[in-house]
């Protein structure tokens, strides 16, 4: 079955510090890669998204992200974390198979240190 | 663009109330997703829509819930009678057909039940 898993529930970074979330997924099919970041009371936010070609995908915020077939993996990366930055970041695949659904990994909560 | 319109934003309704969702898609989409989250279950998605009919239902929770898109531009998430458990965020999202399968996503409404 076709399955996201963010392994971490919890990340706190001190600010200025880099940033690495994971997400790990399962798909038969060639995965279209997500992640999204949604703030408290607010709704999800696209920060960047893989569909094919360059594997390291650059997004808003200064965030990037790298696909890799052989790890299923697709971590989302940031250099130097800002305060504003904490909020919770979703991975998310979708396929031509799935009719244009997409998989929503359980999120991982970033909190931020001053 | 004024992105997904979704009202209200919050809802405070008593058990057995008849409560009703609404969602205004992007203008040009032809897919229109709804989901919900909790904390417990995170965000499921309850039924998505392309070109206004109904694709897959599979995640409404029970006869209680029911989703209609009667034209392009709007749609509407019912739950009659509510129960207390129904208590989540309601988010809409909605995608063009043309490209990729990202989604955007509303505000979300936040239903409480008593």
């Amino acid at each position: 079955a076709q399955s996201v898993t963010q392994p971490d529930i919890h990340i706190t970074v001190s600010e200025g510090a880099s940033l690495e979330l994971r997400c790990n997924y399962s798909y038969g099919a060639t995965p279209y890669l997500f992640w999204y970041v949604q703030s408290p009371g607010q709704g999800l936010q696209l920060l960047l998204k893989y569909f094919s070609g360059d594997t390291l995908v650059q997004g808003i915020k200064g965030f990037e992200a790298e696909f890799k077939r052989s790890q299923s993996s697709f971590n989302l990366r940031k250099p130097s974390v800002h305060w504003s930055d904490a909020a919770e970041y979703f991975c998310a695949v979708g396929a031509d198979n799935q009719g244009g659904k997409l998989i929503f990994g359980q999120g991982t909560e970033l909190s931020v240190k001053p | 663009d004024a992105g997904v319109i979704q009202s209200p934003r919050h809802e405070v309704t008593e058990m057995g109330q008849e409560v009703t969702l609404r969602c205004k898609p992007i203008s040009g989409h032809n897919s229109l997703f709804w989901y919900r989250q909790t904390m417990m279950r995170g965000l499921e998605l309850l039924i998505y829509f392309n070109n206004n009919v109904p694709i897959d239902d599979s995640g409404m929770p029970e006869d209680r819930f029911s989703a209609k898109m009667p034209n392009a531009s709007f749609s509407t998430l019912k739950i009659q009678p509510s129960e207390p458990r129904d208590s989540a965020v309601y988010f809409c999202a909605s995608r063009t057909g043309t490209s990729g399968y990202e989604q955007y996503f509303g505000p979300g409404t936040r239903l409480t039940v008593t």
